[in-house]
């Protein structure tokens, strides 16, 4: 079964740093997303990609945030003067067409903002 | 926008009875639906779409239903096993989005 690999696991990061959160969507799959999730909450959608832009972003995917797809393979997401508030679960997915048929989501970076 | 409603208390059922979840939305009628299913730490995992035209859909043993009178999908699971204890999330697009906005979920779990 194809799956979405996201790296790191964990991250802890200090106040003001940045970080890139890295995930490796399926294959043959042409949509890209990245959701979060703090602890307790729902799922939250930040951004989709698709053609090498951004195709549709939320507000709190603000000038904080950035995507990009650096090669054929990966797509990752870079968090600028991270907050506490940024600690989350950040979870990448990808789907085939628009999405309708499901995403598959990767098992998400623990991410600790100290 | 859409408001997505998940009953916030955990569902506890007994081995082999059928776990019944409830998804409300408030505003007009998406074009589709579909329900995930989540367990600590990991990230959702599809499990079923069901679209506007559509009343019902099976998979096994999941059933989803649609009632856009209602505005409300039912998400069952029959003969449940303890396997099946996890956070069950439903979504649908809103916003004039075709992206999903998820609801909270509802934590299900199954005694043995």
């Amino acid at each position: 079964e194809p799956e979405v690999t996201q790296t790191p696991s964990h991250q802890v990061t200090q106040m003001g740093q940045e970080v890139i959160l890295r995930c490796v969507p399926i294959s043959n799959h042409l949509y890209f997303y990245w959701y979060r999730q703090i602890l307790g909450q729902k799922v939250e959608f930040l951004v989709s990609f698709y053609n090498n832009e951004i195709s549709e972003k939320s507000e709190i995917f603000d000038d904080q945030f950035s995507v990009e797809r650096p090669d054929g393979s990966n797509f990752t997401l870079k968090i600028r003067s991270t907050k506490l508030e940024d600690s989350a679960m950040y979870f990448c997915a990808s789907s085939e067409g628009q999405g309708i048929d499901g995403y598959t989501f990767g098992s998400g970076t623990r991410l600790t903002v100290v | 926008s859409q408001k997505i409603e998940q009953n916030s208390e955990a569902l506890n059922i007994q081995e082999g009875k059928t776990a019944t979840l409830t998804c409300n939305y408030t505003n007009y009628s998406p074009a589709y639906l579909q329900w995930y299913r989540q367990d600590p730490g990991r990230g959702p995992v599809f499990l079923l779409l069901i679209r506007e035209n559509e009343k019902e859909k099976r998979k096994e043993r999941l059933k989803v239903t649609f009632d856009t009178t209602l505005k409300q999908s039912l998400f069952h699971i029959t003969a449940s096993q303890p396997a099946d204890s996890a956070t069950y999330l439903c979504a649908l697009p809103s916003g004039g989005s075709y992206i999903p906005t998820f609801g909270r979920g509802t934590s299900l779990i199954v005694h043995p």
